[in-house]
């Protein structure tokens, strides 16, 4: 089962806004993830912020995590038609002998010109 | 050097056939993983393995066999799959605690586009 959603599930903006997507997971957490994947290709590391962090800004990325709700929030500042891309949030959790990721469904961005 | 690399791109293959897809990164991760990912779904962890061993299998079929044969290199062994296996399978590498907690970024490759009639 995936530990985390994001919403929404689909975003359009316009070329100089900001995009703010959002995560939610179930069990404690010993960091959270972003990672962007363009169409049809791998996935790209963005962003790790640690239980302890708060905050985590890197360029025009800023995450939030708020381990009492259990959420995380990914803000793309001033975005560009480059940033479209599907973006996910990833925890670590304990899968049997080891621990794993769990990808969250993902939000899909499509900035216009 | 922060790739990782796969191939082949695209695979075409039979139910009967056996085929294999090859991972490779040589940035000296000992952690590497298998993910498949369908269309408009987020990736699916497979398997796990930390410093060449096995540690994690998503009870995958075993149609599906998972080699590791050195820190480098990563195999995934196809045989007698069915059409709903058709999907894009995606390698992964990351530096291993040693704990095999996934404390630090994974490295993705590009991606095999695995179609299977």
């Amino acid at each position: 089962s995936q530990q985390g959603e994001e919403d929404p599930q689909a975003l359009s903006i316009q070329e100089g806004e900001n995009a703010t997507m959002n995560c939610s997971y179930k069990t404690s957490i010993n960091n959270l993830q972003w990672y962007r994947q363009n169409s049809g290709r791998g996935l790209v590391h963005l962003i790790l912020i640690r239980s302890n962090e708060r905050e985590k800004h890197s360029g025009r990325l800023r995450v939030t995590l708020d381990t009492s709700k259990k959420s995380s929030s990914l803000l793309i500042t001033a975005s560009r038609a480059a940033d479209t891309a599907s973006y996910f949030c990833a925890t670590d959790v304990v899968r049997n002998s080891g621990y794993a990721l769990n990808f969250g469904k993902g939000t899909s961005l499509l900035v216009t010109p | 050097d922060t790739e990782v690399t796969q191939t082949p791109k695209h695979l075409v293959m039979g139910m009967t056939n056996k085929k294999s897809l090859k991972c490779e990164q040589h940035m000296g991760h000992r952690a590497m993983y298998w993910y498949k990912q369908k269309a408009k779904k987020p990736p699916e962890l497979m398997f796990v393995y930390s410093y060449e061993k096995l540690s994690i299998n998503e009870s995958v079929p075993s149609r599906f066999s998972p080699e590791c044969p050195n820190s480098s290199l990563l195999n995934l062994h196809l045989h007698a799959l069915q059409p709903e296996d058709s999907a894009l399978y995606l390698c992964a590498s990351s530096q291993d605690s040693g704990r095999g907690r996934p404390e630090n970024e994974q490295f993705f490759g590009p991606g095999t586009r695995l179609t299977v009639l």
